[in-house]
């Protein structure tokens, strides 16, 4: 069974860092674009960041760029999502999701991805 | 960035309705589209993706269409386990985007 555990949520201070963490299980880790999407209360879904399966290419949308980095160690089974510079408007619930790549039969360029597993989140609130 | 635009932003409906849910980006994603439903408290789900696969083990009363900037998702013969909110997602290019949701609600 697929499953994937997040923990490291909690209150922090506006200006604070957390580390979000993900341990994954029932599938070959390594195989798979890993991913956090977040939702902040009573809101949508907001994409985070992505790191490819062997870890060297990572995306993360403007909100986070140069605050958040996103990491794994296949070795482990895990992913990280590592927090500095935390805002009030950071706070939701972090889920961790696992992507499905699909590929252009066309031009064979890699879409990354659809989420297809996640698990069942971790909340982070910053307020003073 | 590509937008998602979503309508309605909520729909009322009966058991045993059938409901179509709109998304639109702002500009050409091919067929690179999903659809996810959550429910209060948990995690989303992928029903659909490339804009009109049936992810397994979903229902076959879901269905999506489209291509390039307009997609839909017809829920068929509602279920009382259908009422929930309703996101479509692009992957054609980073940065990923959702739309806003949908919420599906009992009349």
């Amino acid at each position: 069974e697929v499953q994937m555990v997040e923990s490291g949520g909690g209150l922090v201070k506006p200006g604070g860092s957390l580390r979000l963490s993900c341990e994954a299980s029932g599938f070959i880790f390594s195989r798979y674009t890993m991913n956090w999407v977040r939702q902040a209360p009573g809101k949508g879904l907001e994409w985070v960041s992505s790191i490819s399966s062997g870890g060297s290419d990572m995306n993360y949308a403007d909100s986070v760029k140069g605050r958040f980095t996103i990491s794994r160690d296949n070795a482990k089974n895990s992913l990280v999502l590592q927090m500095s510079s935390l805002r009030a408007e950071d706070t939701a619930v972090y889920y961790c999701a696992r992507g499905i790549t699909y590929y252009d039969l066309l031009t064979s360029r890699p879409l990354d991805c659809v989420f297809d597993q996640w698990g069942q989140g971790t909340l982070v609130t910053v307020s003073s | 960035d590509i937008q998602m635009t979503q309508s309605p932003s909520t729909l009322s409906a009966s058991v045993g309705d059938s409901v179509t849910i709109t998304c639109r980006a702002s500009q050409s994603i091919n067929t690179w589209l999903a659809w996810y439903q959550q429910t209060p408290g948990k995690a989303p789900k992928v029903l659909i993706y490339k804009a009109s696969s049936l992810e397994s083990g979903v229902p076959s009363r879901f269905s999506g269409s489209g291509s390039g900037t307009e997609f839909t998702l017809t829920i068929s013969s509602l279920q009382p386990d259908d009422f929930a909110t309703y996101y479509c997602q692009q992957y054609n290019s980073f940065p990923l985007t959702f739309g806003l949701g949908t919420k599906l609600e009992i009349k």
